[in-house]
C-alpha cells in the first residue's frame, strides 16, 4: 500500500504566478482534504472533496480552488500568490467525509519569492 | 467556536525519562480525538484516534487516553528516535475536517 502521495515534493513560485499541487489517495479511501501548515503552526484546513464535488471549505479566499477525479485523486490549484503563502500543503485521506481515521501525504513545500 | 490547545509547546527529555504532553480541546460534539506525530519536513503520521472519554490506546512507549476536556500522551522511556512534534487534532460530529492544535515539539537526548 502506497498510503498517501503528493507531487510534486518542493516548488519555488513567484509571486502572481499560479501552481497546482497533485494528489493521490490512500488505496480504498475516497475522500481527500487539503491543509496548509505554515511554520512552527499546526495544518489548517482548505478544503475536502467527496465524489467530485466540494463538501466543506476553511477559511481560504476563492484563489484557492481544487478538482477531484474519477479515481480519486485530487489537485490544489492558487492562483495569483502572495509571500505569505509559503509553506506545507498537505493532502490528507479518509474513507468518507467523517472519516475517523485520516492519512496524510509527505506533503508539498511552496515557496513564493 | 471550536478549538484545540496543547501544552507545553517545547519540552526537552533526557533518554529515559518519562513524560506527559497535554491537549485541551473545547467541540461541540466529538466524532474523534487524532494523534500524529511530525518530523521535520514531513507529513503527519498517524499515531491514535481516541473516541470517547475514558478509552485509552498504546503503540510502543506512547500512550494516550482521553477525558470529556482533554487528552494525554504519555511518553514512556522515551529515546532519541522519539525526537519529533506531536500534533493532537478534533474531528468534530458536524464537519468532515480535523481542527490542529500548534503541536508539542519533544527533543529527547541520549
Amino acid at each position: 500500500d502506497a498510503g498517501v502521495t503528493q507531487s510534486p515534493t518542493h516548488l519555488i513560485k513567484t509571486r502572481g504566478q499560479q501552481v497546482t499541487l497533485r494528489c493521490s489517495p490512500k488505496s480504498g479511501h475516497d475522500t481527500v482534504s487539503w491543509y496548509q501548515q505554515a511554520l512552527g503552526q499546526g495544518p489548517q484546513f482548505i478544503f475536502q472533496y467527496y465524489e467530485e464535488e466540494e463538501r466543506q471549505r476553511g477559511n481560504f479566499p476563492d484563489r484557492f480552488s481544487g478538482h477531484q477525479f474519477p479515481n480519486y485523486s485530487s489537485e490544489l490549484n492558487v492562483n495569483a500568490l502572495l509571500l505569505g503563502d509559503s509553506a506545507l500543503y498537505l493532502c490528507a485521506s479518509s474513507l468518507e467525509p467523517g472519516g475517523r481515521k485520516t492519512f496524510f501525504g509527505q506533503g508539498t513545500r511552496l515557496t513564493v519569492v | 467556536e471550536d478549538q484545540v490547545t496543547q501544552s507545553p509547546e517545547a519540552l526537552r527529555l533526557q533518554e529515559g525519562e518519562s513524560s506527559s504532553l497535554n491537549c485541551s480541546y473545547t467541540v461541540s460534539g466529538l466524532r474523534g480525538l487524532f494523534w500524529y506525530r511530525q518530523d521535520p519536513g514531513k507529513g503527519p503520521e498517524f499515531l491514535f484516534t481516541l473516541y470517547s472519554a475514558g478509552e485509552e490506546k498504546e503503540k510502543e512507549r506512547l500512550k494516550a487516553t482521553l477525558t470529556k476536556k482533554e487528552s494525554f500522551l504519555h511518553i514512556t522511556a522515551p529515546k532519541p528516535e522519539d525526537s519529533a512534534t506531536y500534533l493532537c487534532a478534533v474531528l468534530p460530529s458536524n464537519t468532515g475536517k480535523l481542527i490542529f492544535g500548534q503541536g508539542t515539539t519533544l527533543q529527547v537526548k541520549p
